[in-house]
């Protein structure tokens, strides 16, 4: 069974960093790119980044590019994501999603972890 | 970017209805078109991909259809379950976009 288990997330200041984690099971993780989906409270989905599985291909949403950094560690089946200079307008449950295939544009999101709370406020 | 749109945004309907979402692509995204359900307080879930395919375990009283601009989501006969909101997905150009959501309820 897959299981996507993310964490890292917290209340912080604007402009500080965080650094995200996603733990993947049920899976040969380094076979598939994997990506982060983030929803605002009320609010509907955005897609953030993404990752392929050889880390040739990064590829982030406008609104967070410069300040958010994906990673992966494929010897502990982990996904991350640093994000930095944070915006009020950052606040979002952070999700991970496993992709479709092992290259970026297979964006069919078959698997998502619980997500992780991160709020920006003073 | 490819902007989604979905109508309607929220829709009543009664157990045994006969739903359709519909949702539009600002250009042509041939048939890169997913569709997810979302519970309150649940991470979304992929219920129909390419436009048509339903997934794996995904019961047959839904479907989709469209390609190019148009799509269409379809649930047969309602079922109490099926309360949730629904997202429309392109994956046929960077950055992936979804719609902004139909939010669906029992009458």
């Amino acid at each position: 069974e897959v299981r996507l288990v993310e964490s890292g997330g917290d209340l912080v200041q604007p402009g500080r960093s965080l650094r995200l984690s996603c733990a993947a099971s049920g899976f040969t993780f380094d076979d598939f790119a994997m990506h982060w989906v983030r929803q605002a409270p009320g609010k509907g989905l955005e897609w953030v980044s993404c990752i392929s599985w050889n880390k040739n291909n990064i590829v982030y949403a406008d609104s967070v590019k410069g300040r958010f950094t994906i990673s992966r560690d494929d010897a502990k089946n982990s996904l991350f994501l640093h994000v930095s200079s944070l915006r009020a307008e950052d606040t979002a449950l952070y999700y991970c999603a496993k992709g479709g295939s092992h290259v970026c544009l297979s964006a069919r999101f078959h698997n998502w972890g619980q997500g992780t709370q991160v709020t920006v406020s003073s | 970017d490819i902007q989604m749109t979905q109508s309607p945004s929220s829709l009543s309907a009664s157990v045994g209805d006969r739903v359709t979402i519909t949702c539009q692509a600002s250009q042509d995204i041939k048939n890169y078109l997913n569709w997810y359900q979302q519970k309150p307080g649940k991470a979304p879930k992929l219920l129909i991909s390419d436009a048509s395919n339903l997934e794996t375990g995904v019961p047959s009283r839904f479907s989709g259809s469209g390609s190019g601009t148009d799509f269409t989501f379809t649930i047969s006969s309602l079922q109490p379950e099926d309360i949730a909101t629904y997202y429309c997905q392109q994956y046929d150009n960077l950055p992936f976009t979804f719609g902004p959501g139909t939010k669906l309820d029992i009458k």
